[in-house]
């Protein structure tokens, strides 16, 4: 069954260090997403990749966070520096069309900021 | 200022009983009202969706009603199990895909 991957599943950083997450959408999906999940909050959508453009990075802390899908399939989403409120579950889904309701979820990188 | 919102924040319900859980919005473009589950340490995954046109939709135990004029949505969970045990969003898209998720709802059955 194909499934979005992301790693690393966990990470613990110091602040003001860089960190970086993956995520492998499922092959043939045109449409990826990054959410970031506060503990004990919905899912709040930070960026949106129609191939390798974003279409959507309006909630997007630009100042230290940049995204990336340079060649329309995998993505990597960087903090730089990671402060403390950065501490959360960083979510990865995939679609298959740009406008398609269905996104299918990774698994996360819980991220811990010391 | 969030599009979604959701109540209760928690509930626990009895195995064999039913589990409510309501959302409303505001924004009447959305047009698309998806249910997510989340068990810990995982991604939300979807549980059962729906259209504005159609008032209820029903997959096994799951049973979505969707009042459009009042602009909210529930849940149902009937004959809820101890596998039922997660954590519910409720979400809605406009057309271009964007997911506004609800806070979210912890549910507990009891055994």
């Amino acid at each position: 069954e194909a499934e979005v991957a992301q790693s690393p599943r966990y990470k613990i950083t110091e602040k003001s260090q860089a960190v970086a997450f993956w995520c492998d959408p499922i092959s043939g999906h045109a449409t990826l997403y990054w959410y970031r999940q506060i503990l004990g909050q919905g899912p709040e959508l930070l960026v949106q990749f129609q191939d390798e453009s974003v279409v959507d990075d309006s909630q997007l802390p630009k100042d230290r966070f940049s995204a990336e899908r340079l060649k329309g399939v995998d993505s990597t989403l960087k903090i730089q520096p990671a402060e403390l409120g950065d501490s959360a579950m960083y979510l990865c889904a995939s679609s298959s069309l740009a406008g398609s309701n269905e996104q299918f979820f990774g698994p996360g990188t819980r991220l811990t900021v010391l | 200022q969030q599009q979604v919102k959701q109540s209760p924040q928690s509930l626990i319900v009895q195995k064999g009983g039913i589990s409510i859980i309501n959302c409303a919005y505001e924004n009447t473009a959305f047009d698309y009202f998806p249910w997510y589950q989340q068990f810990p340490g995982k991604g939300p995954a979807l549980l059962i969706a729906i259209r504005p046109d159609v008032s209820e939709k029903k997959e096994g135990r799951f049973t979505i009603s969707f009042n459009k004029s009042a602009k909210q949505f529930s849940l149902h969970i009937m004959d809820s199990q101890p596998g039922d045990s997660a954590t519910y969003f409720c979400a809605a898209t406009d057309s271009w895909g964007k997911l506004q998720f609800g806070a979210g709802t912890q549910v507990v059955v009891t055994p």
